[in-house]
């Protein structure tokens, strides 16, 4: 499809395990984000690339975070040595950014409800 | 205090009836401005700008007063099908002409019959 993929759709896995969250954004997007959203709330800014450039990182929440965007258009988000406390849904978005018309809406992928056990 | 602020509802509302969602933010630097519906257990999807001048798309009416740094949302002849969180999204512009969207928590519209 045309959208933002991600997978795994859902995602279980036991209290100090690592994991890793996929993203395939929109074909020509150059702006890629990952939100992290708890159940009854808006999504958080965690980290966001231009091309295969990670600008801003500043809403991982900590050094077990990571993520990387190596050829530009693939992301991945990983979370080393998991925590009950990162049990979230994960979310991809992009968005074509450049030119004289700045500031895009986002497009967001469906998700990865990660839960850890 | 939050960046972005909603009334987290619940609004119950009547099938046709009229319902205004407000969200306030902080950085007075805010650049652009959306609203997103996401459905129970759904991505966010966009619903649709915001413009200083407002603007109307069907039965939803968008506002934006800078000066007293709100938006707004207005839904006219609620449909059953509108019941979903409304998500207030503000933008604060990276030197990469990409927006940093800052997320409200979310207004939840619940339309029955």
């Amino acid at each position: 499809g045309a959208g933002v993929s991600q997978s795994p759709r859902y995602k279980v896995a036991k209290r100090g395990q690592d994991v890793a969250l996929r993203c395939d954004p929109i074909s020509g997007h150059v702006s890629l984000f990952w939100y992290q959203q708890a159940l009854g709330q808006g999504p958080e800014f965690l980290t966001y690339f231009q091309n295969e450039a990670q600008l801003d990182k500043s809403g991982l929440p900590s050094d077990r975070f990571f993520a990387e965007r190596p050829e530009g258009s693939v992301s991945t988000l990983k979370i080393q040595r998991t925590q009950q406390e990162d049990s979230a849904v994960y979310l991809c978005a992009s968005s074509w950014s450049g030119g004289t018309y700045s500031n895009q809406p986002q497009h967001f992928g469906d998700g990865t409800r990660l839960s850890i056990l | 205090r939050k960046e972005v602020e909603q009334d987290p509802g619940p609004f119950n509302v009547p099938e046709g009836a009229t319902v205004a969602f407000n969200c306030t933010y902080s950085n007075s630097a805010s650049q652009s401005f959306f609203w997103y519906r996401q459905d129970c257990r759904k991505e966010p999807k966009l619903l649709m700008s915001v413009y200083s001048s407002g603007n109307e798309d069907g039965r939803f009416t968008a506002q934006l007063n800078r000066a007293s740094q709100y938006i707004s949302l207005l839904i006219r002849d609620s449909k059953l099908s509108d019941s979903a969180t409304y998500l207030c999204v503000v933008n604060s512009l990276y030197n990469t002409n990409a927006g940093k969207s800052t997320f409200g928590d979310g207004t939840t519209l619940t339309v029955k019959p």
